[in-house]
């Protein structure tokens, strides 16, 4: 079975600070893997995904993360925190559920940004 | 415009009611998901349907039920035996069955007083 682990439920940082959130998945096969944001009392948005091909991968607002096989994590980083960038984030990682395909996310990382 | 639409974005229901979510999406996507989501618990699937008239149990399916009539509607039925029904509800679908990038609807916040 597969599972994600993201390390820090809240993570605080400075406007124009370095954003990094960390996730950490488990997989059995070559996984999928992506990033979603979602703001207050609204439905995930997808940030961007890990198919195959390159491992360091652009999304949208910014954020990129970078696939480490060797390590099994896909962080999120933005170089350049903004306020707008207040939001939970969720990493999520492939595989099957009763033979159906399916995505398995972790518990979630609230990013808090200060002026 | 295509996507997801949930409704209402908040429900009340007082304990031992049964109550339906509604869930319709314009994409064309065969498949289409149900999560429950709780303060640092993440999103726990609930069904999942991979087409039409064919559904499937997720982690946490205990107390709710679901049907998939039209391609377009995966309504969500809360019912009186779920034990701690007060959460936020998201939606998602899937182009098909095989791929996994989701889209979620706005999502339904249910209290059950």
């Amino acid at each position: 079975a597969q599972s994600v682990t993201q390390l820090g439920s809240h993570v605080s940082v400075s406007e124009g600070a370095l954003v990094l959130l960390r996730c950490n998945y488990s997989s059995s096969v070559p996984p999928y893997l992506f990033w979603y944001v979602q703001y207050p009392n609204q439905g995930l948005q997808l940030l961007l995904k890990y198919t195959t091909g390159a491992t360091l991968v652009k999304g949208i607002n910014g954020f990129e993360a970078e696939f480490k096989k060797s390590e099994t994590s896909f962080h999120l980083t933005k170089p350049s925190a903004h306020m707008s960038d207040a939001a939970e984030y969720f990493c999520a990682v492939s595989g099957s559920f009763s033979g159906y395909s399916t995505l398995t996310f972790g518990k979630g990382t609230m990013l808090l940004v200060s002026p | 415009d295509g996507g997801i639409t949930q409704s209402p974005k908040y429900l009340f229901r007082k304990e031992g009611q049964n109550v339906t979510l509604s869930c319709e999406q314009n994409l064309n996507h065969d498949a289409m998901y149900w999560y429950r989501q709780d303060p640092g618990q993440g999103l726990r699937l609930i069904y999942y349907s991979q087409i039409v008239n064919d559904f499937q149990k997720g982690d946490i399916a205990e107390g709710y039920s679901v049907s998939r009539e039209k391609k377009e509607s995966f309504p969500l039925t809360v019912t009186s035996a779920q034990k701690n029904p007060t959460a936020f509800y998201l939606c998602a679908s899937s182009i098909a069955a095989g791929t996994y990038e989701q889209y979620f609807g706005p999502g339904t916040r249910l209290t059950v007083t």
